[in-house]
């Protein structure tokens, strides 16, 4: 069985611009959860979908966007970024909200 | 969630077990103890969990105390690539939180040869 793929793996963008992140769960698997990490913060949950609906949301602003689609795959979206923005964003799906999370390898931010 | 304390770093020879702790003092009844282990520039990898028996996997051995204050994760014979960062997490098992996990900053575990 495939793992989580995440997409694209690395990327590069300047402050100001914004950004889509692509996810693709295992299949199967109906739950999607972002996560970001720095090495200043470490971890930080951003938000967690189900059956194409936002369960759960962390503290991060509203520049941070996510939905889920009807295949599960699911998407995040970063408007107007800024230079801390730079970070790994992982995502991690699961076959619903309370079971093991498989994480994806991450796709690493760079903002200019 | 209830926070969860652990070591800063820990060293294991190769061939050795490894027994990593974390404190969880404040767990309710009804939370869960996960561990995940995060490899370099990889993502966290699920290893165990467990509500209040000693649980086993291939990967590693949970080892609870009865009053489910503290744990204990056992790689039985750790090689080079257990060289990570371990995370205990405690997880709701309902409620707004279900689906979140919320890391701590973990042991960073180095086996030598």
């Amino acid at each position: 069985k495939a793992g989580v793929t995440q997409t694209p793996r690395y990327l590069i963008k300047t402050r100001g611009q914004q950004v889509t992140l692509s996810c693709s769960p295992i299949s199967g698997h109906r739950s999607v959860s972002w996560y970001q990490q720095t090495p200043g913060q470490g971890l930080q949950f951003l938000f967690e979908y189900f059956s194409e609906t936002q369960r759960n949301k962390g503290n991060f602003p509203g520049r941070f966007s996510g939905r889920q689609f009807s295949n599960s795959r699911s998407e995040m979206n970063v408007s107007t970024l800024e230079l801390g923005d730079s970070a790994l964003y992982l995502c991690a799906s699961s076959w619903g909200p309370g079971g093991e999370q498989f994480f994806g390898p991450g796709t690493r931010l760079t903002v200019l | 969630d209830a926070k969860t304390t652990q070591p800063t770093s820990m060293d294991c020879a190769e061939g050795r077990a490894a027994n990593l702790p974390c404190n969880h003092s404040t767990i309710s009844g009804n939370e869960y103890v996960y561990w995940y282990r995060q490899i370099h520039s990889q993502g966290p990898q699920y290893i165990i969990h467990g509500l209040k028996n000693n649980e086993t996997n291939e990967m590693a051995s949970l080892i609870i105390t009865e009053d489910r204050k503290s744990s204990t994760l056992i790689l039985p014979h750790a090689t080079l690539r257990d060289t990570a960062v371990y995370y205990c997490i405690v997880r709701a098992a309902g409620g707004t939180s279900y689906g979140k996990l919320t890391f701590g900053q973990g042991t960073i575990l180095t086996v030598h040869p």
